[in-house]
C-alpha cells in the first residue's frame, strides 16, 4: 500500500540550530514529493517539490530537501532555524500526480529562544 | 493574484444535518481537490474535480460528495452529519498538468454537535 511516514511527531530545536525533518514513503516507483508548512489557523503553504532530476532541491524560506531513492526518503533541512519557523510540517506524496496527495502525519516544530 | 478562497470559514451543525462548503480556485486553475484534516486521521484526500468531472476519489463514504462548476468553482456536500465529520476541510487548486502543484485555501472549520 502507498504510505508516507513522518517518524517524528514533535521536534524542539533552539533558534539558530540546524533542522532535519524526516519523511519516508512506500511506493514502487518515484512519486512526486512535496513539503508543506501549516501555521495555526492557516492553510498549507508549499515549501518545495521534487519530480525528477537533481536530488537536492531548494525551496522557500531557506529550506532544502534531499531525495534518496535507495532509502525512499525525502528529508527536509534548514541550516539555521528562526522563531518564525515554528509550525507544523507535512511531507506529501503524489503517487498518481500532484492533484491527489497522500500526507504524512505531520511534524510539529517548536523553537526555543 | 488572489489565492484560493473558501466559504464559510467556520460552521457549526448538528448531527443528521447536511452541509455545503464552497471553494473558489485561483484564476486559471481548473483542478480542485478537497482534503479533510482531523487530529486523529491527519490530512486525507476526499476527491478531485477537473473540468466539472470527478477525476480522483478517496476512501470516504457516499455521504461526502462534490461538484465543480464551469467556472471551476467547487462545492462539497456532506449529508447526514456525524460527530466524526468535525474537521478542517481544505480545498486546493492547481492547473491541469499532473506536475502542477496544489495551492491550498485557509480551510473551513466544521464542528458537528
Amino acid at each position: 500500500a502507498q504510505s508516507v511516514t513522518q517518524p517524528d511527531i514533535h521536534i524542539t530545536v533552539s533558534e539558530g540550530a540546524s533542522l532535519e525533518l524526516r519523511c519516508n514513503y512506500s511506493y514502487g516507483a518515484t512519486p512526486y514529493l512535496f513539503w508543506y508548512v501549516q501555521s495555526p489557523g492557516q492553510g498549507l503553504q508549499l515549501l518545495l517539490k521534487y519530480f525528477s532530476g537533481d536530488t537536492l532541491v531548494q525551496g522557500i524560506k531557506g529550506f532544502e530537501a534531499e531525495f534518496k531513492r535507495s532509502q525512499s526518503s525525502f528529508n527536509l533541512r534548514k541550516p539555521s532555524v528562526h522563531w518564525s519557523d515554528a509550525a507544523e510540517y507535512f511531507c506529501a506524496v503524489g503517487f498518481q500526480g500532484a492533484q491527489k496527495l497522500v500526507f504524512g502525519q505531520g511534524t510539529r516544530l517548536t523553537i526555543n529562544p | 493574484k488572489a489565492g484560493v478562497t473558501q466559504t464559510p470559514r467556520y460552521l457549526i451543525k448538528t448531527r443528521g444535518q447536511q452541509v455545503t462548503l464552497s471553494c473558489s480556485p485561483i484564476s486559471g486553475h481548473r483542478s480542485v481537490s478537497w482534503y479533510q484534516q482531523t487530529p486523529g486521521q491527519g490530512l486525507q484526500f476526499l476527491f478531485e474535480y477537473f473540468s466539472e468531472t470527478q477525476r480522483n476519489k478517496g476512501n470516504f463514504p457516499g455521504r461526502f460528495s462534490g461538484r465543480q462548476f464551469s467556472n471551476s468553482r467547487s462545492e462539497m456536500n456532506v449529508s447526514t452529519l456525524e460527530l466524526g465529520d468535525s474537521a478542517l476541510y481544505l480545498c486546493a487548486s492547481s492547473r491541469l498538468n499532473p506536475r502542477d502543484e496544489q495551492f491550498f485555501g485557509p480551510g473551513t472549520r466544521l464542528t458537528v454537535l
